[in-house]
């Protein structure tokens, strides 16, 4: 079981562009979360993801997006990007209720320039 | 806005007990409380999840008093590889998690 998997592992942008993120669940799960950890700091939580609908989201702007596929896996999406979005994004799976254990993946560096 | 808080960091020797205390208010009544743990440039590793009173697994107990206002992380025995950043979370019935602002752990030989 490769557990949770994240792409790419570093990012480097520039204010104003936009960036995609990928994670994929680890096997059998079907509930997705995004985390954003600025450097030492603990994780926020974004929104989270179940039969492909945000279910709940942390208070992000509208600037962060996501989607889930029918797979499973998730995309998050920057858009217009700030100097603070600085920070390692981290996803979470886990299976039905939100109660459940969530294994987290090693994470994406986005730095924005 | 529910709100959790740890000591910024602990010190402790090999081979003895850490105890990590997490208060959080106005935690709701069908909150879970989950402890993890976090190295460097790596994702929270799950280390144990309770309710109330007391649970134990193989690496951690959890205690949690009966007002819920607070719960402790009980490490048995640290050793080198214990040193890490540990983190409170606690989900509320609405779907959101938060985490506590997270303790550094540093574990001398």
């Amino acid at each position: 079981d490769a557990g949770v998997t994240q792409s790419p592992t570093h990012l480097i942008k520039t204010r104003g562009q936009q960036v995609t993120l990928r994670c994929s669940p680890k096997s059998g799960h079907d509930t997705v979360s995004w985390y954003q950890q600025a450097l030492g700091q603990g994780p926020q939580f974004i929104f989270q993801y179940y039969e492909e609908e945000e279910r709940q989201r942390g208070n992000f702007p509208d600037r962060f997006s996501g989607h889930q596929f029918p797979n499973y896996s998730s995309e998050l999406n920057v858009n217009a990007l700030l100097l603070g979005d600085s920070a390692l994004y981290l996803c979470a799976s886990s299976s039905g209720t939100s109660k459940n254990e969530q294994f987290f993946g090693p994470g994406t560096r986005l730095t924005v320039l | 806005l529910a709100k959790t808080t740890q000591p910024i960091s602990m010190d402790s020797y090999e081979g003895q007990e850490v105890n990590i205390t997490c208060s959080h208010n106005n935690i709701a009544t069908n909150d879970y409380i989950t402890w993890y743990q976090q190295f460097p440039s790596q994702g929270p590793r799950f280390i144990i999840q309770g309710y109330k009173t007391k649970v134990t697994n193989e690496v951690a107990s959890l205690f949690i008093p009966a007002d819920r206002k607070s719960s402790t992380l009980s490490l048995p025995r640290v050793s080198l590889s214990d040193t890490a950043v540990y983190y409170c979370l606690f989900y509320s019935g609405t779907y959101k998690y938060i985490f506590g602002t997270g303790t550094r752990l540093k574990v001398l030989a």
